[in-house]
């Protein structure tokens, strides 16, 4: 069973630029959620896909966007980075069994993101 | 809105047992969660409770009372692997779909 894997694991960028950072879930997960997380902080929610469509959004604004594929791997964008963007971004997969299923979530490392 | 409160810190001796709180408000609670996370490392999922009551599995229990919106994650005989944060997160059917709210995290030292 692969588990959940996301690349890049680091980046720089600096400010204004666009990024897009991937994640390919765990074998037979059709669910993927999106996590920026600050040092220090627990993970905020940025979204979850779930078929490939967006099925629940946390506080985040527009210019964070995501894909979901027809394999369930994912993509998270984010476009005119702030500095504030600098976290780390944790995807999870899950299976939409339902109950204790549904909410196991195993999460990829992570990408660290560096805005400059 | 959507909020879960833990403490920040808790500090206990190998070996012994360590009670971690957490209250929640949430406008459509479904359950919650609990996952252990190292330094450096990715979030782990430890337990989930839907439920009052509670969930044992190895050394980790977790409880949950929905009338009071809370719960806890208790650790019995401690090792010093056990030093890492611990979230709870409850999952929230509300507006704007399905979310889970993740607490700010409670950092366990376990001293020799």
């Amino acid at each position: 069973e692969t588990g959940v894997t996301q690349s890049p694991t680091h980046l720089i960028k600096t400010r204004g630029q666009q990024v897009t950072l991937r994640c390919s879930s765990q074998s037979g997960h059709n669910t993927v959620s999106w996590y920026q997380q600050a040092l220090g902080q627990g993970p905020q929610f940025i979204f979850q896909y779930y078929r490939e469509e967006e099925n629940g959004r946390g506080n985040f604004p527009p210019r964070f966007s995501g894909l979901q594929f027809p394999n369930y791997s994912s993509e998270l964008n984010v476009n005119a980075l702030e500095l504030d963007d600098s976290a780390l971004y944790l995807c999870a997969s899950s299976s939409r069994g339902g109950g204790r299923e549904q909410e196991t979530q195993y999460f990829g490392p992570g990408t660290r993101l560096l805005v400059l | 809105g959507q909020s879960l409160e833990q403490p920040s810190e808790v500090t206990a001796v190998e070996g012994a047992i360590v009670q971690i709180n957490c209250t929640y408000q949430t406008s459509g609670f479904y359950g919650l969660s609990w996952y252990q996370q190292h330094d450096g490392g990715a979030p782990t999922f430890l337990s989930y409770n839907a439920l009052d009551g509670l969930e044992e599995t190895g050394r980790f229990s977790s409880f949950l009372s929905r009338s009071d919106s809370y719960g806890y994650l208790l650790l019995q005989e401690l090792q010093m692997k056990d030093s890492a944060s611990y979230f709870c997160a409850v999952r929230d059917g509300g507006t704007g779909g399905f979310k889970t709210i993740f607490g700010a995290g409670t950092r366990l030292f376990v001293k020799a």
